[in-house]
């Protein structure tokens, strides 16, 4: 198993423009997560999704959309980057729904993100 | 919305010696996650808590629910357990983490 997987790894862009950063679990895995890591800070959700066609929001949205079209794959889209966005971006991946609460989560490797 | 805090925020060490981390969170949760985040970058799980106490080698995870507490034990430090040590723990049946801050740990040869 590849486990969880994001590309690109590195990635600059310029104000304004747009990017997906694609995450892919092959784990057959319900449940998916962006985070975002900033220096001082604890990683904060962004956007997160218990199934194909369902997502929800995280704690830090704005800017940010996510879909679900397959178990395996959750891409993370920016509309119109900005400085703010300069971060650590980080997808998650974990099984099991329902009364299996305690559930081991498996991070992909990152992608950091320099917006200017 | 569930608080969660780490000490110390950096910690250097010389190799051989005992380490701990400590995590404390504010409400009730259904579990705790430890993590550790490579120099690279790349983050693992190494425990998951709902209680008690976990051992895996020279690692020991320890929860106190009534207290909030966790801690993260390093028996005989070695250079190699350099990173940064993250607590996170999930509330209820919510399946979000809520993250601390992370424990920068150095460990001398």
């Amino acid at each position: 198993n590849a486990g969880v997987t994001q590309t690109p790894k590195f990635q600059v862009l310029k104000t304004g423009q747009s990017m997906t950063l694609q995450c892919a679990q092959d784990m057959n895995h319900e449940y998916m997560s962006w985070y975002r890591q900033d220096p001082g800070m604890g990683l904060r959700l962004i956007h997160y999704s218990v199934g194909a066609g369902i997502t929800d929001q995280g704690e830090v949205p704005n800017g940010y959309n996510v879909s679900r079209s397959t178990t395996e794959d959750f891409p993370l889209r920016l509309l119109s980057a900005a400085p703010s966005q300069t971060s650590v971006y980080f997808c998650a991946s974990s099984g099991g729904l329902g009364l299996e609460m305690v559930n081991e989560q498996f991070f992909g490797p990152g992608t950091r993100l320099t917006v200017l | 919305k569930n608080e969660v805090e780490q000490s110390p925020q950096n910690l250097t060490a010389q190799e051989g010696e005992f380490i701990t981390i400590n995590c404390s969170y504010s409400v009730g949760i259904s579990a705790l996650h430890w993590l550790q985040q490579h120099p690279g970058g790349g983050i693992v799980s190494l425990f998951m808590l709902s209680s008690g106490k976990k051992k895996h080698g020279r690692l020991i995870a320890t929860i106190n629910i009534q207290e909030k507490h966790s801690s993260l034990h390093i028996t005989a430090s070695h250079p190699r357990d350099s990173a940064v040590y993250i607590c996170a723990v999930r509330s209820g049946s919510a399946r979000q983490l809520t993250f601390g801050s992370g424990t920068q740990l150095t460990v001398l040869p």
